[in-house]
C-alpha cells in the first residue's frame, strides 16, 4: 500500500532529552512537511523540505532539527530546547506542484 | 491578519440539514485551495479540491470566489458522520508551503 507512515504513535520525553518521530512516504514526493498541533487549535508548520538535502524552517522551527537525506525519510528531533513539545506531531508530503498534501497518522508526544 | 481565516462554530445542525462553511484567504497570489476533514485524534484527510468553476462530490459542493478572496463548503442532508472539523487549506504554489485555517467543527445530531 502506498502511503506515510509514523513511528511511533506514541512518545514519552523525559526532561532533557532529545527525542525523534519517524516519518516515511512511499509516494515518491518530493516534498514533505512537519506540523504541530495543540488541542483546539490548527496545523503550525515546523519544517519543510522541497527535495533530497534540503529543508526551509516554518513558523514555529525553534527547538527543533529536521534531515532529509533520502527522498522517502523526513525525521524530526524534538529538542531539549523545545520547552513545551506536548502535541499531536503530523507528516504530510506533497508531489511539490501545489498539489494535495497527504498526512500520515500522526505521533503523539507527551512530557513525562 | 492571518492567511486564512474560518469561523470556529461549533455548527449543531440536525440530520438531513444543509449546512455551510466559509473561508477567506488574504492573498491574493494562492492558487490552490482545498478541503480537509479532521476527526478528533486523527490525520487530516483530504475531502475535495477547490476548482474555479465550482465542483461538486456528492452531497459534498466547494466554491471558490478569487475576487473576494474567499472558499465555501456546502454539505447537503447531513448524515451524523459527516460530525468532523473541516479544515480551509490554501497553497502558493511558487513557495510550495500550505496555509491551514484553524478548522470549523461541525456536530451533526440524530
Amino acid at each position: 500500500d502506498g502511503g506515510i507512515t509514523q513511528s511511533p504513535k506514541y512518545l514519552f520525553r523525559k526532561e532533557g532529552q532529545n527525542v525523534t518521530l519517524s516519518c516515511e512516504q512511499n509516494l515518491n514526493h518530493d516534498a514533505m512537511y512537519w506540523y504541530r498541533q495543540d488541542p483546539g487549535q490548527g496545523l503550525r508548520l515546523i519544517y519543510y523540505s522541497q527535495i533530497v538535502n534540503d529543508f526551509q524552517k516554518g513558523d514555529i522551527a525553534e527547538g527543533y532539527s529536521v534531515s532529509r537525506e533520502k527522498k522517502e525519510s523526513f525525521p524530526l528531533t524534538v529538542t531539549s530546547a523545545q520547552k513545551n513539545p506536548t502535541a499531536f506531531y503530523l507528516c504530510a508530503s506533497s508531489t511539490g506542484n501545489g498539489e494535495t498534501q497527504y498526512f500520515g497518522p500522526g505521533t503523539r508526544l507527551l512530557v513525562l | 491578519r492571518k492567511e486564512v481565516e474560518q469561523d470556529p462554530g461549533p455548527f449543531n445542525v440536525p440530520e438531513g440539514a444543509t449546512v455551510a462553511f466559509n473561508c477567506t484567504y488574504s492573498n491574493s497570489a494562492s492558487q490552490s485551495f482545498f478541503w480537509y476533514r479532521q476527526d478528533c485524534r486523527k490525520e487530516p484527510k483530504l475531502l475535495m479540491s477547490v476548482y474555479s468553476s465550482g465542483n461538486e462530490d456528492g452531497r459534498f459542493t466547494a466554491q471558490l470566489n478569487r475576487a473576494s478572496q474567499y472558499i465555501s463548503l456546502l454539505i447537503r442532508d447531513s448524515k451524523l458522520s459527516d460530525s468532523a472539523t473541516y479544515l480551509c487549506v490554501v497553497n502558493r504554489n511558487n513557495f510550495n508551503k500550505f496555509y491551514f485555517g484553524s478548522g470549523t467543527k461541525l456536530n451533526v445530531k440524530p
